[in-house]
């Protein structure tokens, strides 16, 4: 089955500064890779998603980067606040029905 | 509009006792999915609803995990004889699509604990 490997574990920036999380897939079937934000008590929230016809996506802050041929994709957070603060995972799918595999999430830390 | 609903949020249990945790969907969702997810880990997916059927249950645990949708929208996720194992957060998620790809939106969870 699909594997998805996520680094760093954790994450501390200053604000304002970038964040960059960094995602690796192992099934080449995968055409869809979401990104979730996880506040401590609540459910994961989807905060961007790629599909894998596209090289790059760009949400205001946030931009998401899919290189299909080395299996990486990765998310891009600029001038980070502290409310960005969050565990988030990256995930993919092969689609059909949708089955979801997460990786093991990253601790983002703002610092004001 | 009314999101994903999880009841009970927490719930303590003893070792060998049954639960059931249950989930309401995004009203006219298709798709259901229970994840389970552990302590400082990401979701593991359990298993789907498509409608009332149940398309992929290969996540489930053990034979102590069972789950339906008999009407095609509140689920139950239901674990009998309880372990310690079994301490973790459930997540249900919906979605609309069904062939086509489509967002899951996730509930707050059942944090479940077995003492």
């Amino acid at each position: 089955g699909e594997n998805v490997e996520q680094h760093p574990s954790t994450l501390s920036v200053q604000e304002g500064d970038s964040a960059v999380i960094k995602c690796t897939y192992s099934d080449s079937a995968s055409n869809y890779f979401p990104w979730y934000k996880q506040e401590l008590g609540k459910g994961p929230q989807l905060i961007i998603d790629i599909r894998s016809n596209v090289g790059e996506k760009k949400d205001q802050r946030i931009a998401v980067t899919l290189n299909k041929t080395a299996k990486h994709f990765s998310l891009h957070i600029t001038e980070t606040q502290p409310e960005d603060s969050a565990v988030y995972f990256c995930a993919a799918s092969m689609g059909g029905y949708q089955k979801v595999t997460f990786g093991i999430g990253t601790k983002l830390q703002v610092i004001p | 509009g009314a999101g994903v609903s999880q009841s009970p949020r927490y719930k303590v249990a003893k070792r060998g006792q049954d639960v059931a945790l249950r989930c309401d969907p995004i009203s006219g969702h298709v798709s259901l999915f229970w994840y389970q997810q552990a302590l400082g880990q990401g979701p593991e997916f359990l298993t789907y609803f498509q409608n009332e059927a149940q398309l992929d249950k290969s996540g489930l645990p053990s034979d102590r995990f069972f789950a339906e949708r008999p009407e095609g929208s509140v689920s139950t996720l239901k674990i009998q004889r309880t372990q310690q194992e079994d301490s973790a957060v459930y997540l249900c998620a919906s979605s609309s699509g069904t062939p086509a790809l489509g967002t899951q939106y996730f509930g707050p969870g059942t944090r479940l604990l077995v003492l």
